[in-house]
């Protein structure tokens, strides 16, 4: 299996910041990475997939990049509605797998 | 609007089974990769079982914890997907979700507690 090492699992930070939250895969998943945004008591919502794509109605403050095993979300200026748990899946072979969470707080 | 509905979930004894039923609407569900994802109460994801669509021939995949034990099926006429669980374990434990088109769109969960 895949293993996806994603850090740091706790960030603190203000409004206004730029965070990066980072997902290492254990083997090449060729950039079938997907990143997800979750709030209490809410399905994960998709905010990019494949690496470095923008899912429609997502701000254009989020965004993706990365390679072979070693992926990042970046969002360049917090806002309120971005403090939040942050997930990332690998899909490029069975069985497919996430990362254990970031969780974003506000400082 | 795009809208999966998730139902069936609720308290069940070690060893005993449920049916999770995923209905949709909104989108071309017979075209459509359909999966089970499951959220622990410490809240992990874990990637369940996926469906392929007619045109793959239902081909169906599964996680080793629950092969053999859960089966994923489709009826593209009802535009559902579902969970067939037996032999559940207290670690199945979870909050049950069905995703599709590439994970972008999720219903809202059902709950699953397994527990004498």
């Amino acid at each position: 299996d895949i293993q996806m090492t994603q850090s740091p699992s706790f960030l603190s930070a203000s409004v206004g910041d730029r965070v990066t939250i980072n997902c290492k895969a254990s083997q090449n998943i060729n950039k079938y990475l997907n990143w997800y945004q979750q709030k209490l008591g809410e399905a994960p919502k998709r905010l990019i997939y494949n690496t470095n794509n923008l899912q429609t109605g997502i701000p254009s403050r989020f965004s993706g990049s990365g390679s072979g095993t070693d992926y990042t979300l970046t969002i360049s200026s917090l806002q309120p509605e971005d403090f939040a748990t942050y997930f990332c899946l690998q899909h490029n072979s069975f069985p497919y797998t996430f990362g254990a969470g970031t969780k974003l707080e506000l400082k | 609007e795009v809208q999966l509905v998730e139902t069936g979930g609720g308290l069940v004894q070690p060893g005993k089974s449920l049916k999770l039923t995923c209905a949709t609407s909104g989108f071309t569900f017979s075209n459509a990769w359909m999966h089970w994802v499951r959220q622990s109460p410490e809240k992990q994801l874990e990637w369940v079982a996926q469906i392929k669509a007619k045109s793959n021939n239902y081909a169906t995949y599964y996680a080793e914890s629950v092969k053999g034990r859960f089966t994923i099926s489709r009826d593209d006429s009802k535009s559902s997907v579902y969970l067939q669980m037996n032999s559940l374990k207290e670690e199945d434990t979870a909050i049950y979700y069905c995703t599709g088109y590439g994970f972008a769109y999720w219903g809202q969960g059902t709950l699953v507690t397994v527990s004498s």
